[in-house]
């Protein structure tokens, strides 16, 4: 199946710090990306869609000013979580979709200490 | 919300067949109904997509009936390897975007 994957794998930083995350579509180009945070034993919740070359859309209580999305490109997305603070440490998972099939990155673990 | 109602979990053995049925009333007639498998600290994983009627890969089946109200995954002669949260979405139309919002999931467990 298509490729998605994420950068990096895993975060620390420091409270107040900026962190950037990327999402990329490897073998197919997707005209829309998604990013999802998951806390522990807990479903996926969706952040934002984000179109290539458009602003993203956020879905309803996530902060567009702190949870920085960017489509760049029809294989790029990233994510850039800015002053992180500790109740920002989640999972953070990007999608992107390929036709009628939407497949799903690894993960980005994101601890703020 | 979430489109979908699954069983919040699930208890199996190693070699038997598993069916997991989620209910999804509301199905739009451009919906089409994936399945998800997720482990601890990964990504979800494809595991199987369809419109209608009856769609089989490698791993698994699916089972639409005609009014597509419902779907029913089954995997096959079960593993320790399959424990694990599945989940089933139907796609959302919002602000003319195609989106897939999770519900709570079904967690497998598969006994020896």
């Amino acid at each position: 199946g298509a490729v998605v994957s994420q950068h990096p794998s895993w975060v620390i930083c420091k409270s107040g710090t900026s962190v950037k995350i990327e999402c990329r579509s490897l073998d197919f180009q997707a005209t829309t990306m998604f990013w999802y945070r998951q806390f522990p034993k807990q479903s996926l919740m969706l952040m934002a869609t984000s179109n290539e070359g458009s602003k993203a859309t956020y879905e309803q209580g996530v902060e567009k000013d702190k949870f920085l999305i960017n489509h760049a490109s029809l294989t790029l997305s990233t994510l850039t979580v800015t002053s992180a603070h500790p109740e920002d440490s989640s999972f953070y998972i990007c999608s992107a979709r390929g036709g009628s099939e939407q497949y799903f990155g690894p993960g980005t673990r994101l601890t703020v200490t | 919300l979430a489109k979908t109602t699954q069983p919040i979990s699930m208890d199996s053995y190693e070699g038997q067949e598993v069916n997991i049925t989620c209910s999804h009333n509301n199905i739009a007639t451009n919906d089409y109904i994936t399945w998800y498998q997720q482990f601890p600290s990964q990504g979800p994983r494809f595991i199987i997509q369809g419109y209608k009627t009856k769609v089989t890969n490698e791993v698994a089946s699916l089972f639409i009936p005609a009014d597509r109200k419902s779907s029913t995954l089954s995997l096959p002669r079960v593993s320790l390897s399959d424990t694990a949260v599945y989940y089933c979405l139907v796609g959302d139309w919002v602000d003319s975007s195609y989106k897939l919002i999770f519900g709570s999931g079904t967690r497998l467990l598969v006994r020896p």
